[in-house]
């Protein structure tokens, strides 16, 4: 069983700053990985994925990965209220499930 | 058919008894999974199917535990002699390929047994 670990936070940013996200993962050959987003009380949604080291951008969200140190990161710019949830944090396990890590509480404060 | 559907959305059951829950995968999806989460927790797999087939069980869905996809369609979760540890959101997700693209997840079950 690969292991991710996350900050469970809250991690609390005012409106508008950039919030960093960060997940390690164990297994130094793990090739992808996902960022999920989850309101309370609602399931997972996927945002972004990556697989190639250095960075991804779509809209006011970037992933950044760094295989060597084994470390990925979503940074959200601009925050907004409306981003506050809980992110999750991916990637395939052996066989064809996922394996997420706790998740990180994000509070974007108005 | 625009997502994942589960049923019911609530489930209180007493200890002891057993529950069923069901999943309706997106329709073109081929393949679909059950995880469960609980307060604080990322979702934990318990297990997959691709069409009918389970090819894929946790060590976490212990001998109460059934699932199955009988037309390779909508898939049945059901639990035996629930029991408070039971507690928890269960989540069905459907892909149309492996883990490589990410999932589409249903609105899941939540499950509270008293």
């Amino acid at each position: 069983q690969k292991e991710v670990e996350q900050n469970s936070g809250p991690l609390s940013v005012p409106e508008g700053a950039i919030a960093s996200l960060n997940c390690t993962y164990s297994d130094r050959g793990s090739q992808s990985f996902f960022w999920y987003r989850q309101y309370s009380g609602k399931s997972p949604e996927l945002i972004m994925s990556i697989y190639s080291n250095g960075d991804k951008e779509d809209g006011r969200f970037t992933a950044q990965l760094n295989k060597a140190s084994q470390y990925v990161s979503l940074l959200i710019r601009d925050s907004q209220p409306s981003d506050s949830a809980t992110y999750l944090c991916a990637l395939p396990n052996y066989g064809q499930n996922f394996v997420f890590g706790p998740g990180t509480r994000l509070s974007v404060l108005p | 058919d625009t997502g994942v559907s589960q049923n019911p959305r609530h489930k209180i059951t007493k200890r002891g008894q057993n529950v069923t829950f069901r999943c309706d995968p997106i329709s073109e999806h081929n393949r679909l999974y059950w995880y469960r989460q609980t307060l604080g927790q990322g979702p934990e797999f318990l297990t997959y199917f691709q069409n009918e087939a389970q090819l894929e069980k946790s060590r976490l869905l212990s001998d109460r535990f059934s699932a199955e996809r009988p037309k390779g369609s909508f898939s049945t979760l059901e639990i035996q002699r629930t029991e408070q540890g039971d507690s928890a959101m269960y989540l069905c997700a459907s892909s149309l390929d492996g883990a490589g693209l990410g999932y589409t997840f249903g609105s899941g079950t939540r499950l509270t047994v008293v």
